[in-house]
């Protein structure tokens, strides 16, 4: 199947500083992109969409300004988390989707990275 | 915007035993439907979806789910689950023609060997 990876898998920084996240599209073009985050014990949340080229979608309640979202290239979307605080520390999930261009059948469904652990002190 | 409902959040049973978890959705239109599967410190995986045609759906591990449109459900089931099948079950809904996907709460099954 798609295989999306996510750099790093975990991290640890100090309340205010910003972190970057990686969601890579390994075997497939990326034109959507997904941003989720995942409360222990709890659902996955979506975050905001990520079109290639354009500005993403945030849902509503978050942070536009707080969470930036690049998708500068058709294989990568970018998480970054500014002026981190101990109530963002939580699990990030991306996902992709594909226009099914190099690879059909990958239209419309969701394929998961690992994830980040992001855990601010 | 779409709900998913999932009930029994969390499910133990022995080795053999039949599973059936239950999804419910909120929506007016037509629907893509998924689960995914989360094995302990794993990533979500595709069981299984469905878009259109048969609403009887086989996936992967033995597993299947049936689209029934006029009680708004897309059940999982397995008929005799294995200690491997341990995970956390998510049945996910999006409109068709939109990507965005909404999350039920999960299952928690634990099978017991």
């Amino acid at each position: 199947g798609a295989v999306v990876s996510q750099h790093p898998s975990w991290v640890i920084c100090k309340s205010g500083t910003s972190v970057k996240i990686e969601c890579r599209s390994l075997d497939f073009q990326a034109t959507t992109m997904f941003w989720y985050r995942q409360f222990p014990k709890q659902s996955l949340m979506l975050m905001a969409t990520s079109n290639e080229g354009s500005k993403a979608t945030y849902e509503q309640g978050v942070e536009k300004d707080k969470f930036l979202i690049n998708h500068a290239s058709l294989t990568l979307s970018t998480l970054t988390v500014t002026s981190a605080h101990p109530e963002d520390s939580s699990f990030y999930i991306c996902s992709a989707t594909s226009s099914g261009g190099r690879r059909a059948g990958v239209t419309d469904t969701q394929y998961f990275g690992p994830g980040t652990r992001l855990t601010v002190l | 915007a779409q709900s998913v409902s999932q009930h029994n959040h969390h499910v133990i049973l022995s080795e053999a035993a039949s599973l059936e978890l239950g999804c419910n959705y909120s929506y007016g239109g037509t629907v893509n439907l998924f689960w995914y599967v989360q094995y302990p410190g794993q990533h979500l995986q595709l069981l299984l979806k469905y878009f259109s045609g048969d609403p009887l759906v086989k996936g992967i591990k033995g597993f299947e789910a049936e689209f029934i449109k006029s009680k708004f459900s897309f059940n999982l089931r397995k008929p005799s689950v294995q200690w491997s099948d341990t995970a956390e079950y998510f049945c996910a809904v999006s409109a068709r023609g939109n990507n965005r996907l909404a999350f039920g709460k999960g299952n928690q099954v634990v099978v017991i060997p």
